[in-house]
Order: structure tokens, then sequence, then C-alpha cells
């Protein structure tokens, strides 16, 4: 199984500020790294797919890139909306993983 | 827009069957996607158990590989889910989810339900 660590764990910013999640795979998934954001209560939707494609009708101000075993998640412009936990999620090797998760708080 | 609806019972008994039905609306369970299963334990990590393709065709976590048999019921429009020989282990959030595009992860999801394991 391909293992998945994000870092941090949680953090806490300010509205306005860039945010980075960064994701280590224990060997690469090529370029089938997703993410996802999950709010309480709901189900996680996908952000990015494909390491840097961003799905339909998210905002810009996400975005990701990475390669190998390296993957990274940026807020460029961190909204009170963003507050979630946000998970990276390979689908290059059965069985798909998730990550642990990284709550996103604002300060 | 798609949109997925799970159903099933919330409590199921030890060694009992967990079964669990997703139906499929704005879109056709034979539209070519893969449509999985995943699931969440109360404080733990998402968990892929398993996909299935319209045509029959399945892939499975290999740590639930011995008990999971998933279907698609073309007729209905709905994929289902079998998970054999439960236990406490086995509570969780379960979401069904559409594999958007060649395994580029899930695109639409359903609410989710919770299914408890207990006697």
């Amino acid at each position: 199984d391909i293992q998945l660590t994000q870092s941090p764990s949680s953090l806490s910013a300010s509205v306005g500020d860039r945010v980075t999640i960064t994701c280590r795979a224990s060997q690469t998934p090529s370029t089938f790294l997703n993410w996802y954001q999950r709010k309480p209560g709901s189900a996680p939707k996908l952000l990015i797919y494909g390491t840097s494609t961003l799905h339909s009708g998210v905002p810009s101000r996400f975005s990701g890139t990475g390669s190998g075993t390296e993957f990274t998640f940026t807020i460029s412009n961190l909204q009170p909306e963003d507050v979630a936990t946000y998970y990276c999620q390979q689908s290059h090797n059965i069985p798909f993983t998730f990550g642990p998760g990284t709550k996103v708080e604002i300060k | 827009q798609v949109q997925l609806q799970e159903s099933g019972p919330g409590l199921v008994k030890p060694s009992g069957t967990l079964t669990l039905t997703c139906a499929v609306s704005g879109g056709s369970v034979t539209s070519g996607n893969w449509w999985s299963w995943v699931r969440q334990p109360p404080n733990k990590g998402l968990e892929w158990i398993g996909g299935v393709y319209h045509s029959g065709g399945t892939n499975y976590n290999p740590s639930l590989k011995r008990r999971v048999n998933m279907s698609v019921d073309k007729s209905k429009n709905q994929f289902s889910l079998k998970l054999t020989s439960v236990t406490a282990a086995d509570t969780a959030l379960y979401y069904c989810a559409r594999d958007f595009s060649s395994s580029q992860g899930f695109d639409y999801w359903g609410q989710g339900i919770l299914v408890t394991v207990s006697s």
C-alpha cells in the first residue's frame, strides 16, 4: 500500500495568509495525487486532481504541485470559508489511500 | 448534477452482514465511471473499501477483500456494498462516491450514512 503522511496536522492562519500543506508518500503515486476539502458534517469535496489540476468550479486560490513522493497544496489567500480539514489521496495503486488530514483554522 | 444517496440499516449485529445501497440520480451508473465506497471509523482516517464498474468488474481493498462484495443494479441505477462478518471495528460513516475520469479522485459523494455494529 502507498502510505500518505501530511504535515502539519493542523494550522492556524490569518485571513489573507498563504497556507501550505505537504503530503509525503511511501512510494511515488506518479501524478495520481488528489486533494480534498472536508467541512464538518459534509462529505469530502475534490479540489485538485492529477497533482495540479483544479477541479471544475474550484477557486484559483487553491493550487497543487509536486512530484515523486512529495506534494504540496497551497491556499494563496486564506478566506474564512476555507476553514476545513484537507486530505491528500493517491489513486495510482490499489488500494487507494488517503492522508490523515490537515485541519485549517482562522486565527 | 450527479447526486448520490446512501441507504441501509444504521445498526448491524456483530457477525452479521452490512448491506448498503447508493442511488445515483442526475446521471447513469453505466456512464463509464467506477463507483466506490469509502468509510471513516470514529476518530480514524478515511479508508477506501473498493469500487465497482457497471460491467460487474470490481477492485477491493485487500484488507477487506475477503469480506466485501460490490454490485451494480442497472435497472435501478444504483450500486451496493455487502460487508460480511462485521465487528465493532466496522462501525463507521460510510460514503458512496463516483470515481472521476480514470483514477483522478472522487468527484461526487453521497452525504454519508453512519453504521454502528452492536448487539
